[in-house]
C-alpha cells in the first residue's frame, strides 16, 4: 500500500507558480501516480497522470524523479480559483483498491 | 473525456428510511467501481469496491448490511444506506475505473 504524504497547507498569490509535492517511499512497480483537484461539496476532478519523467498538459506538469517515491505538481500562473484541496493518489487501477487510500491533501489558499 | 454522473447530487431524509445513490459511467464500462464517504474538512475515506456481476468488497469497519452495493452492468453500481440514521449523514463519492479513475460529483446525505 503506497502511502502519501503532502504538506497540509500552502499559500501563494495570484500569478505565481506553485509547486505541490507529494512524497511516496514504498511506490510499487505497476503504481501510477495521479493528482486530483477538489472543491468543497464536489468530486475530485482529474488534473494529470504519470509514471516516470515529466508529463505536462494544459493545465500543470508533473515531475517524477528516478527513483519515483516523490512527485511535484507544478500548477503555473495560479488564479483564485485555483484555491482547493489536491490530493496525490497513488495505485494501480487495475490491482483493486490497494493504493486507492487518500492521503490528508494539501489545502492550497491563492490570494489575491 | 470520460464523464461519472452520481445522482441525486443532495438528499435529505428521515431516519429510518433507506436512500439509494447512483453512479454512471458514461461513455466508458467499468468493471470496478469504488465508494467513498467525506466527512467535512476531512480526505476521502475508501469504503468498498464495487465489481461487475460479484459481491463488494468491504473496508474494514464497513457495515455490508447497512451499505448495500450492486454493481449491475458495467456502466452503473448503487449504493444503498439503509435504515439511516444522523450518524450517516455525510458526502458519498463513487468512482469508476476507467483509462484513469475518474470522480462522481458526489452526494450530500443528510439524515434528520
Amino acid at each position: 500500500l503506497a502511502k502519501t504524504t503532502q504538506p497540509i497547507s500552502m499559500d501563494s498569490y495570484e500569478g505565481q507558480e506553485v509547486n505541490i509535492t507529494c512524497s511516496h517511499n514504498n511506490i510499487a512497480t505497476n503504481d501510477y501516480i495521479t493528482w486530483y483537484q477538489q472543491f468543497p461539496s464536489q468530486g475530485p476532478r482529474f488534473i494529470i497522470q504519470g509514471y516516470k519523467t515529466k508529463v505536462t498538459n494544459e493545465v500543470a506538469s508533473l515531475f517524477i524523479p528516478a527513483d519515483r517515491k516523490s512527485s511535484t505538481l507544478s500548477l503555473p500562473r495560479v488564479s483564485l480559483s485555483d484555491t482547493a484541496v489536491y490530493y496525490c493518489l497513488v495505485g494501480d487501477w487495475g490491482g483493486g483498491a490497494d493504493g486507492l487510500t487518500f492521503g490528508k491533501g494539501t489545502h492550497l489558499i491563492i490570494q489575491p | 473525456g470520460a464523464v461519472v454522473s452520481q445522482h441525486p447530487s443532495r438528499v435529505i431524509c428521515k431516519s429510518g428510511t433507506s436512500v439509494k445513490i447512483e453512479c454512471r459511467s458514461l461513455d466508458f464500462q467499468a468493471t470496478t467501481m469504488f465508494w467513498y464517504r467525506q466527512f467535512p474538512k476531512k480526505s476521502l475515506m475508501l469504503m468498498a469496491t464495487s465489481n461487475e456481476g460479484s459481491k463488494a468488497t468491504y473496508e474494514q469497519g464497513v457495515e455490508k448490511d447497512k451499505f448495500l452495493i450492486n454493481h449491475a452492468s458495467l456502466t452503473l453500481s448503487t449504493l444503498t444506506v439503509t435504515s439511516a440514521h444522523p450518524e450517516d449523514s455525510s458526502f458519498y463519492i463513487c468512482s469508476a475505473v476507467g483509462e484513469k479513475l475518474f470522480f462522481g460529483s458526489g452526494t450530500q446525505l443528510s439524515v434528520l
